[in-house]
């Protein structure tokens, strides 16, 4: 156990639908990362928040958001979805800036 | 944009052999991170090297930074089949978030 806990570790999804994911960071980290994994693309940063604020985003496509909790857990939200974002998301966290990265186990998104 | 690749893509050898994956871009890192993803898990980082020239090790597993900091390059001794997996090397990019290679997916055979 990372410390990091993502759910639903499996997710079957039509398109058009929305999704929520969830993410726990470990205990004192601060940070919290989403990430898209796909065989073709590898790891691709989405957002990043940073003890409730958003800190930085990536590639993440509109019809996604996210936030961070005062408990410091997020949400991802995925909606209108479509066949090309079944794929891994990956929640991280860190204790700051700069440090390595503790992942969660992922959320297997499938949308047909 | 800063990029990582990472070579070979794909590694298949028999236990007991020695191997080396390697990271490389054209821009300077100030550190570079190595992880491993094994089936159905998310990364675990292995090691951060910051150093130009560094050298790390863990076990049967050599990291090494290169001079100029554009490279690194991950050595294992003796591949066990606990060894297989996705390795995965990390760089800054930006101010707050890591940008990762595609990854070596390591099979070792027993």
């Amino acid at each position: 156990d990372s410390g990091v806990t993502q759910t639903p570790k499996h997710l079957i999804t039509a398109t058009g639908q929305r999704v929520t994911l969830r993410c726990s960071p470990r205990s004192g980290d601060l940070s919290v990362y989403w990430y898209q994994q796909s065989l073709d693309q590898g790891l691709q940063f989405l957002i990043q928040y940073y003890n409730g604020e958003e800190r930085a985003k990536g590639n993440i496509l509109e019809r996604f958001s996210a936030q961070q909790f005062p408990d410091l857990h997020s949400e991802l939200n995925l909606s209108s979805l479509e066949l090309g974002d079944s794929a891994l998301y990956f929640c991280a966290s860190s204790v700051s800036d700069g440090y390595g990265y503790t992942f969660g186990s992922g959320t297997r998104l499938t949308v047909v | 944009t800063q990029l990582l690749e990472q070579s070979p893509q794909f590694l298949s050898i028999q236990e007991g052999e020695n191997l080396t994956v390697y990271c490389n871009s054209s821009s300077v890192f100030s550190s570079l991170q190595w992880y491993r993803q094994e089936p159905g898990e998310g990364p675990v980082l292995l090691v951060t090297v910051v150093t130009g020239g560094e050298v790390k090790k863990l076990k049967r597993l050599t990291f090494q930074f290169g001079d100029a900091r554009k490279d690194s390059s991950l050595h294992i001794t003796a591949a066990q089949p606990g060894d297989t997996g996705l390795y995965l090397c990390a760089g800054p990019a930006g101010s707050y978030q890591l940008t990762f290679g595609k990854g070596t997916k390591l099979s070792v055979i027993p």
